[in-house]
């Protein structure tokens, strides 16, 4: 059964940094594409990064792009996201998911819903 | 980037009446859409993934229809766990994933 365990949040400063991490067990991490997905208070989901299982390919939403890193070692059944020069609306709960297949190949996450996240707070 | 629009905000039903919710795509993404269900305090839960597939473990009173830009997931008989946050998602520009804004579920 699919467990992904988020870690890492607290209260950072504007400009500072933070890493996350995701543990996940239940399924053949390797084999698994993994996302980033965030919740800022009282909003709704935002789509943050994703990196192949491989980890050959990072994305980035534009929001993060070139602040943000994802990685992963699949030796460790850990998913990364270091956070630098944080701003007052990176403030939200971060989420982990792997990714899974439908029929026609296409991949689309999938949360463990048990899960609350971790949350981030910047501020001065 | 691929705007997803759900209706209502916030639907309001009594226990045991069916529940329809409403997503919109602002272009097509033929059936690579997912609907989440999220509850105070925890992470999205998957419904339903290629607009109508049921994820392992979801009761058969939840389904989804549509193709192309119109979605629709319906709860036929709704039980008192079902009052919660829905969300829509399209994944045919994967990474590029968008959610809507969502739908409030709340017991009339």
């Amino acid at each position: 059964e699919l467990q992904l365990l988020e870690s890492g949040g607290g209260l950072e400063q504007p400009g500072g940094s933070l890493r996350l991490s995701c543990t996940a067990s239940g399924f053949t991490f390797s084999s698994f594409a993994m996302t980033w997905v965030r919740q800022a208070p009282g909003k709704g989901l935002e789509w943050v990064s994703s990196i192949i299982n491989s980890g050959s390919s990072t994305y980035y939403a534009d929001s993060v792009k070139g602040r943000f890193t994802i990685s992963r070692d699949n030796s460790k059944n850990t998913l990364y996201l270091l956070m630098n020069s944080l701003r007052a609306e990176d403030t939200a709960v971060y989420y982990c998911a792997n990714n899974q297949y439908d029929s026609s190949g296409y991949p689309f996450p999938n949360f463990d819903y048990r899960g609350q996240g971790t949350l981030v707070t910047v501020s001065s | 980037e691929i705007v997803m629009t759900q209706s209502p905000a916030t639907l309001s039903v009594s226990p045991g009446e069916r529940a329809t919710l409403s997503c919109r795509a602002s272009q097509s993404v033929s059936s690579n859409l997912a609907w989440y269900q999220q509850n105070p305090g925890q992470a999205p839960r998957l419904l339903i993934y290629g607009a109508s597939i049921r994820a392992t473990g979801i009761p058969a009173r939840f389904s989804g229809s549509g193709s192309g830009t119109e979605f629709t997931l319906t709860i036929s008989s709704l039980q008192s766990e079902d009052f919660a946050v829905y969300y829509c998602q399209q994944y045919k520009k994967w990474p590029t994933i968008t959610f809507g804004q969502g739908t409030r579920l709340e017991i009339k």
